[in-house]
């Protein structure tokens, strides 16, 4: 079936540093991606939707400026944390829908550890 | 955005019938009911989705409440694989939005 990658699994940085998360449809178009944020023990929270050819839209609550999103194809959708802290780290997914519109089933990618040091 | 509501963690023996329960009292005539599971530091990974039938697949069944307020997932024998934390998410037709409730952690016992 369809799968969502993503790169790296793991990654370590500094205080003040940025660092990108990328994220792949492997076999299919992903017009909408998704991207969530999970703390330990806590439940995923939507942070943005990432749009393929256009800006993408922030939830509530999130900063834009520091959470960049690029859609630069139809099967690559990257998020950049810039200026990293520690208050960063977390786990963050990335989501795809199955069809555009539709019941909305999502295929979701393993996630990324992010520890900021 | 309608909102879901679950147990906050379940137990269950293995190889014994799980009933997972969810109810979602402000669902709209266009959101459909999907559940999810999530293993430690994994993606959540597709369980199955309804409308407003019953539905089963080989993972497990969804049994909807016929007003729709709540639903069940069913699994039929429930293995140590099972162990996740199960999420039940509303997503209106053509919205393909997720908010993620905080889930029912199931247990299983050997």
């Amino acid at each position: 079936g369809a799968v969502v990658s993503q790169h790296p699994s793991w990654v370590i940085c500094k205080s003040g540093t940025s660092v990108k998360i990328e994220c792949r449809s492997l076999d299919f178009q992903a017009t909408t991606m998704f991207w969530y944020r999970q703390f330990p023990k806590q439940s995923l929270m939507l942070m943005a939707t990432s749009n393929e050819g256009s800006k993408a839209t922030y939830e509530q609550g999130v900063e834009k400026d520091k959470f960049l999103i690029n859609h630069a194809s139809l099967t690559l959708s990257t998020l950049t944390v810039t200026s990293a802290h520690p208050e960063d780290s977390s786990f963050y997914i990335c989501s795809a829908p199955v069809l555009a519109g539709g019941p909305g089933e999502q295929y979701f990618g393993p996630g990324t550890r992010l520890t900021v040091t | 955005d309608a909102k879901t509501t679950q147990p906050n963690s379940m137990e269950s023996n293995e190889e014994e019938p799980v009933h997972l329960p969810c109810n979602h009292s402000t669902i709209s005539g266009t959101d459909y009911i999907h559940w999810y599971r999530q293993l430690p530091s994994q993606g959540p990974e597709y369980v199955i989705h309804g409308l407003t039938s019953n539905v089963n697949n080989r993972m497990a069944s969804l049994a909807i409440a016929e007003d729709r307020k709540s639903s069940t997932l069913i699994l039929h024998r429930a293995t140590l694989r099972d162990a996740a934390v199960y999420y039940c998410i509303l997503s209106r037709y053509n919205f393909n939005k997720f908010y993620f409730g905080s889930g029912t952690k199931l247990n299983v016992k050997p």
